[in-house]
């Protein structure tokens, strides 16, 4: 595979366990945000969005919570399962700017069976 | 099947020596955009194209050439490759613009030796 999680924070969860990954933006002007997952040998393959004007987003087994006063933005993973071992990256997008997204370094999510 | 290809996944080639590499979309998507993926670092924009004809820089365009003739296709060019172009490529189309989740191809492996 692909040598994207090296140098990555990991977090190691075990199979059933609820994950949260974390991930501090640097531009307060960004209004949309997207996490991304993405396996080894693989491109990254969105999971789930939200825009400045929520805190809150639920899709399937996935939320995103987003904080603009401290500029931070957490994907939580519940039951995870070993399918879901991946790096997990958020992207950070001022929709009024250029539209060109800042991507985060990632987090190499380990699922224990 | 809804998806973004890429060719080659994999190119060995030495420094000095033109290559391409393609990228095609069968989404009618109107953005597409190519980026860099190297160990530690988040993915970092090439080059961007809001549709036909109209293509921009984006964080890291140096050494990079693209071209978009046609809505389907956003080729990648390297005129002289470097050593420092060694990395993993991703192309990525959306249906609007980067503000967007994007769908992203399968990645290209490239090494200039």
């Amino acid at each position: 595979g692909e040598s994207v999680g090296l140098h990555l924070p990991t977090l190691s969860v075990q199979e059933g366990d609820n994950s949260i990954i974390n991930c501090a933006y640097s531009n307060s002007a960004s209004d949309y945000f997207i996490w991304y997952k993405q396996e080894s040998g693989k491109g990254p393959q969105f999971i789930i969005d939200i825009r400045s004007n929520m805190d809150k987003r639920q899709g399937q087994r996935v939320t995103v919570l987003l904080n603009k006063t401290v500029k931070h933005l957490s994907l939580q993973i519940a039951a995870t399962q070993p399918g879901d071992s991946a790096v997990y990256f958020c992207a950070e997008i001022a929709s009024g700017g250029s539209y060109i997204p800042t991507f985060g370094r990632g987090t190499s999510l380990i699922v224990h069976p | 099947e809804a998806q973004v290809t890429q060719n080659p996944r994999y190119l060995i080639t030495v420094t000095g020596k033109k290559l391409t590499v393609t990228c095609s979309q069968n989404m009618n998507h109107e953005y597409m955009s190519w980026y860099r993926q190297d160990p530690g670092l988040g993915l970092r924009q090439i080059y961007y194209s809001m549709n036909v004809e109209v293509t921009d820089k984006g964080d890291v365009p140096e050494g990079y050439k693209v071209s978009r003739k046609e809505k389907r296709n956003f080729p990648l060019i390297l005129e002289s490759p470097s050593p420092n172009q060694t990395s993993l490529y991703f192309c990525a189309s959306s249906p609007r613009d980067g503000a967007y989740e994007q769908y992203f191809g399968p990645g290209t492996r490239l090494t200039v030796t």
